[in-house]
């Protein structure tokens, strides 16, 4: 069974403070490492999308690496726009592309 | 290019009321989800399709149905609501494979009382 655990729950920053977020994740066959963005009251916006160890991928201030056991998100210089809730899923094996998702770390950037 | 739309928006069921939630994509793909989303739960599957006609099981299915006779609509059904199935619900779509990345819709927030 895939499993996704996301740390922290909550994580608040000062505007300019970087930080990572972490994913870790045990999977059968990682067919792909996801990350949404998700704002109160909206559907998730997707990231990025990491298929294998060592792969890494930037938007803006956000960069996504992955291993074979976890994935960070990291945010430099954070803007209080950058606050919202991320998202890590993984899909693997013959999954019919059906997403195991983590429970999401609240990121909260102060001006 | 609406991408993924859901109707209702908002809705407030009575304990045994049935109704039907609607998912609609016009990006022409092939896998549809229905998930729910609850405080500290995270987002779980709870069926989705991958084509027209057919639907398969995911983590949370009981008490709920679905159907799929559209490409374009994947319906969820609630035939007697339950206080527990008070949640957001996300549509969701993809194309083929598991290396695609899911877009969703807005969500639904349904309140069983």
């Amino acid at each position: 069974e895939d499993q996704v655990t996301q740390s922290p729950e909550a994580l608040r920053l000062q505007e300019g403070e970087s930080s990572s977020l972490n994913c870790s994740y045990t999977v059968s066959g990682l067919r792909g490492l996801f990350w949404y963005r998700q704002d109160p009251g909206k559907g998730p916006e997707f990231l990025f999308t990491l298929y294998s160890a060592g792969e890494e991928k930037e938007k803006e201030r956000l960069k996504a690496t992955l291993t074979k056991k976890e994935s960070f998100l990291h945010i430099t210089a954070p803007k209080p726009e950058d606050s919202a809730t991320y998202l890590c899923a993984v899909s693997g094996g013959t999954s019919y592309g059906k997403l195991t998702f983590g429970q999401g770390t609240i990121l909260t950037v102060h001006p | 290019n609406a991408g993924v739309t859901q109707t209702p928006k908002f809705r407030v069921l009575k304990t045994g009321q049935s109704m039907t939630l609607l998912c609609a994509q016009d990006m022409n793909h092939e896998y549809m989800y229905w998930y729910r989303q609850d405080p500290g739960m995270g987002l779980r599957l709870i069926h989705y399709s991958v084509g027209e006609g057919t639907t398969a099981k995911g983590e949370v299915p009981d008490g709920y149905n679905v159907s799929r006779l559209k490409k374009q609509n994947f319906l969820l059904g609630l035939e007697s609501a339950a206080p527990s199935q008070t949640s957001v619900y996300f549509c969701a779509s993809s194309n083929v494979g598991g290396e695609n990345e899911q877009f969703f819709g807005p969500g639904t927030r349904l309140t069983v009382l």
